[in-house]
């Protein structure tokens, strides 16, 4: 599977967009953008996926780059309740039977 | 709610001592997935069973184990635990996204 890069930490205010980067230079064709999120100790919680195209669902949008070699996780009004740890993984999407890797993901913090 | 279900939520033992902890996927899921993470540690992937075979391993120990029954619920064992193995023991299961759900952990105190 591909690495990816996020920063470690990053915050936004409540009610504004929250936009958090990820890079994912060497990703191969068939391989897919999937985000995911911790909150505190909580399992954690599928958001997005993507190959190539912008995806938005009730909880997020995803932009990925014409060279698939980065995205943006875009939560359009943060709330307090989105601080949570922020997971950016690529992966073969085979039916769910191939692992998932996660890395140290980042930190967003929602200021009231 | 992600409709994978783990059991106990929280289980304090002694060193040395033997536990299981037990995952029952959404209805349909074949797959089930064991993941660890410690205090301010990240996620580690511990062993992956696809419909009761075992598909992936990673960083799981010798003393761990699990298996996956043919209900397709999953069991993981920890043996000869140690004060290093309190950590929170979650399991997720697949979906035909290749999106996974995760249950709300374990949580595992060894004294």
């Amino acid at each position: 599977d591909a690495k990816t890069t996020q920063p470690p930490s990053m915050d936004c205010a409540e009610g504004r967009a929250a936009n958090l980067p990820c890079n994912h230079s060497t990703i191969s064709g068939n391989e897919y953008v999937y985000w995911y999120r911790q909150i505190h100790s909580q399992g954690p919680q599928y958001i997005i996926h993507g190959l190539k195209n912008n995806e938005t669902n009730e909880m997020a949008s995803l932009i990925i780059t014409e060279d698939r070699k980065s995205s943006t996780l875009i939560l359009p009004h943060a709330t307090l309740r989105d601080t949570a740890v922020y997971y950016c993984i690529v992966r073969l999407r085979r039916d769910s039977s191939y692992k998932l890797i996660f890395g140290s993901g980042t930190r967003l913090l929602v200021r009231p | 709610d992600s409709g994978v279900t783990q059991t106990p939520k929280h289980l304090i033992t002694a060193t040395g001592q033997r536990v299981t902890l037990r995952c029952s996927p959404r209805s349909g899921d074949l797959s089930v997935y064991w993941y660890q993470q410690s205090l301010d540690q990240g996620l580690q992937f511990l062993i992956q069973y696809y419909n009761g075979e075992e598909r992936a391993k990673g960083n799981i120990l010798e003393r761990f184990s699990a298996q996956q029954f043919p209900d397709l619920h999953s069991e993981l064992n920890l043996s000869s635990l140690e004060l290093g193995d309190s950590a929170l023991y979650f399991c997720a299961g697949g979906g035909k996204g290749g999106e996974l759900f995760f249950g709300e952990g374990s949580r595992l105190t060894v004294l």
